[in-house]
């Protein structure tokens, strides 16, 4: 079974609609990471989320964590086409060891 | 953006052959990681480092190897290549921190004949 589980495992969207992607953890999260990943391309590091109720923006992006229940969710408002692509979320599960990631969203925005 | 850099970007190769993938980073990281990723996948890690002359296996069983001779440098090693290997292989690298990012590189998507 997976340890860090994301929803939808795709997404495609008109442009301007709003979305959510979700990551749950099924172990203790120390640290929460979102990337996003262009095809062919490496990880390109979005937000990272440490304490249970955080939220951070940037531009139109708004990540949450809710430590609880060891989930986080990514919020995009207004898509554009640039917000194409696969998002990553990873997660510090010991506070020792490198992240373990989701299998990735891969989001399509259609103009 | 973080100075990461991953040689080869593709590589195409025969059954059997030894390769070596680069991976250097120029921030002064002390941590670095080689993740493998298949299509739709997970990412999995096959091997970190804590610094130099300290190198760990990770959570997926890989027959590659790896070294740390340099902070900069943390190249992975294939002594013979097999079509099971065929994948994206990415490096990281983060400061010593346990809680801190890691920036990732470009991968080297390998291919295996």
């Amino acid at each position: 079974s997976q340890e860090l589980e994301q929803s939808p495992q795709s997404l495609i969207v008109q442009e301007g609609k709003n979305l959510t992607i979700n990551c749950t953890s099924s172990k203790t999260l120390y640290g929460l990471y979102w990337y996003k990943q262009k095809y062919g391309e490496g990880l390109i590091f979005l937000m990272m989320l440490q304490k249970g109720g955080e939220e951070k923006s940037h531009e139109k992006i708004t990540a949450k964590l809710d430590e609880k229940k060891q989930q986080s969710s990514l919020h995009i408002t207004a898509s554009q086409p640039s917000h194409a692509g696969i998002y990553l979320c990873g997660a510090d599960n010991t506070g020792r060891r490198a992240l373990t990631f989701g299998s990735g969203t891969r989001l399509q925005v259609q103009p | 953006e973080a100075d990461i850099y991953q040689t080869p970007r593709y590589l195409v190769i025969g059954t059997g052959k030894k390769i070596t993938l680069e991976c250097s980073q120029t921030m002064g990281h002390d941590k670095m990681y080689w993740y493998q990723q298949d299509p739709g996948m997970e990412l999995h890690l096959i091997h970190y480092s804590y610094g130099v002359n300290s190198t760990e296996k990770g959570d997926l069983s890989s027959e590659s190897t790896v070294s740390r001779i340099r902070t900069e440098h943390f190249p992975l090693t294939l002594e013979s290549a097999r079509p099971s290997h065929t994948s994206q292989y990415l490096c990281a690298s983060s400061v010593r921190d346990s809680t801190d990012t890691q920036y990732f590189g470009p991968g080297t998507r390998l291919t295996v004949l």
